[in-house]
């Protein structure tokens, strides 16, 4: 079976551009998270979905923006983005909601020049 | 404001030496506790969790994790390191009632052949 996958791999941005990320969870996964990992730090949640819902919301400006579709998949939007956005922006899925084992993609590496 | 601390970040061993890697956490309700690891190159992968039961967990690759909970702790170790344990090792905590994965700063282990 496909891990979590996300799109793209990389990505160059410049500041005040707008930016959507994308996560497939693994088949059958209700539940997606999103981590921003900046160089030297461990993963910051940023938001939680399940069931097209969101479940839970980090520490982020409301620049940060996310959506869980019908199918599962997820994406996060970042507005007007800043230097300070460059990271890897990490997906995790998991079978349901609240404290379960949470299984993470690749990551999305945003640079923001 | 939960929060998880995990000391000495650089960590430059021999093969064959011992590890340890400790993690302290600050909320005091009902925890899952988890050790996640990254290889040079790949993305995030589960070394071992604890939910419940016998305190001593055991994980994959030879690691074992033991839950204090007296000392809100969960160190993690491997009785004889190999050139390919080295790696980036990240505590994380998610607790009942809210569904955001905290992580540790991480540790950068270094094994030398």
């Amino acid at each position: 079976d496909a891990g979590v996958t996300q799109s793209p791999t990389h990505l160059i941005k410049t500041r005040g551009q707008h930016v959507t990320l994308r996560c497939s969870p693994i088949s059958g996964h209700k539940s997606v998270s999103w981590y921003q990992q900046v160089l030297g730090q461990g993963p910051q949640f940023i938001f939680q979905y399940y069931e097209k819902e969101e479940r839970g919301r980090g520490n982020f400006p409301d620049r940060f923006s996310a959506r869980q579709f019908p199918n599962y998949s997820s994406e996060l939007n970042v507005n007007a983005l800043l230097l300070g956005d460059s990271a890897l922006y990490l997906c995790a899925s998991s079978s349901a909601g609240g404290s379960n084992e949470q299984f993470f993609g690749p990551g999305t590496r945003l640079t923001v020049l | 404001a939960q929060s998880v601390s995990q000391h000495n970040h650089h960590v430059i061993l021999s093969e064959a030496a011992s590890l340890e890697l400790g993690c302290n956490y600050s909320y005091g309700g009902t925890v899952n506790l988890f050790w996640y690891v990254q290889y040079p190159g790949q993305h995030l992968q589960l070394l071992l969790k604890y939910f419940s039961g016998d305190p001593l967990v055991k994980g994959i690759k030879g690691f074992e994790a033991e839950f204090i909970k007296s000392k809100f702790s969960f160190n993690l170790r491997k009785p004889s390191v190999q050139w390919s344990d080295t790696a980036e090792y990240f505590c994380a905590v998610i607790n009942y009632g809210n569904n955001r994965l905290a992580f540790g700063k991480g540790n950068q282990v270094v094994v030398i052949p």
